[in-house]
């Protein structure tokens, strides 16, 4: 079984341009998380989608972050403009319905300039 | 406010000598409790979840254990393929299911 993949595996872009992170979920998994780990901090959530749907966003530190999950498959989590604290590890995880344990993605490691 | 302390922040030990790493948590309400390991470069990697107090999982040289207020990952006879992160994660009672995350405690197994 295919595990969760995210792309890129590093991202470099200077302060204001965009950037577009992407998830793949394990195949079936209709829960999937986002999640940040800033340098010296712990891990971070930032939002949960139950298929297409936000089932909590909570976490998104503010309106330039914009996540979306098309047809309840992949999800992209979009960083428009990008500012220097948005540099960071981005994790992404999985989990199928009725089980608590999540399955996490290598991460996107996002250095803005 | 909820939250999760690892300790201790590193640990070195040789092959072969036993410790115990630390998750201490302050929740409203506990669902479970995980244990994950990380690699550098790589994503978390599911290890236990522990549900109610006094449960205990394990898998090869690692258990897990938990009370009300902390759980114990013991490692036996540790290798040095052990190396790794430990990272510990409550999730709360009546939550959507994100994880809180301690820091971590980074273990060094030395042959």
């Amino acid at each position: 079984e295919a595990g969760v993949t995210q792309f890129p595996s590093h991202s470099v872009i200077e302060k204001g341009q965009t950037v577009t992170l992407r998830c793949d979920p394990i195949s079936g998994h209709d829960n999937l998380y986002w999640y940040r780990r800033v340098m010296g901090k712990e891990i971070k959530f930032l939002l949960h989608f139950v298929k297409e749907s936000k089932q909590d966003e909570s976490g998104m530190p503010n309106n330039r972050f914009l996540a979306e999950r098309t047809g309840g498959t992949y999800s992209t989590l979009k960083v428009q403009p990008a500012e220097l604290e948005d540099s960071g590890v981005y994790f992404c995880a999985s989990s199928p319905q009725g089980r608590h344990e999540q399955y996490f993605g290598p991460g996107t490691r996002l250095t803005v300039t | 406010e909820d939250q999760v302390t690892q300790s201790p922040e590193a640990l070195r030990l040789q092959e072969g000598e036993s410790s115990s790493l630390n998750c201490s948590y302050t929740v409203s309400g506990l669902r479970g409790l995980f244990w994950y390991r990380q690699d550098p470069g790589k994503g978390p990697e599911f290890l236990f979840t522990l549900y109610s107090a006094g449960e205990e999982k394990e898998k090869e040289r690692l258990k897990a254990t938990l009370t009300k207020k902390e759980s114990f990952l013991h490692i036996t006879a540790p290798k040095p393929e052990d190396s790794a992160t430990y990272l510990c994660a409550v999730q709360l009672a009546g939550s959507q299911g994100n994880l809180i995350f301690g820091k971590g405690t980074k273990l060094s197994v030395k042959p």
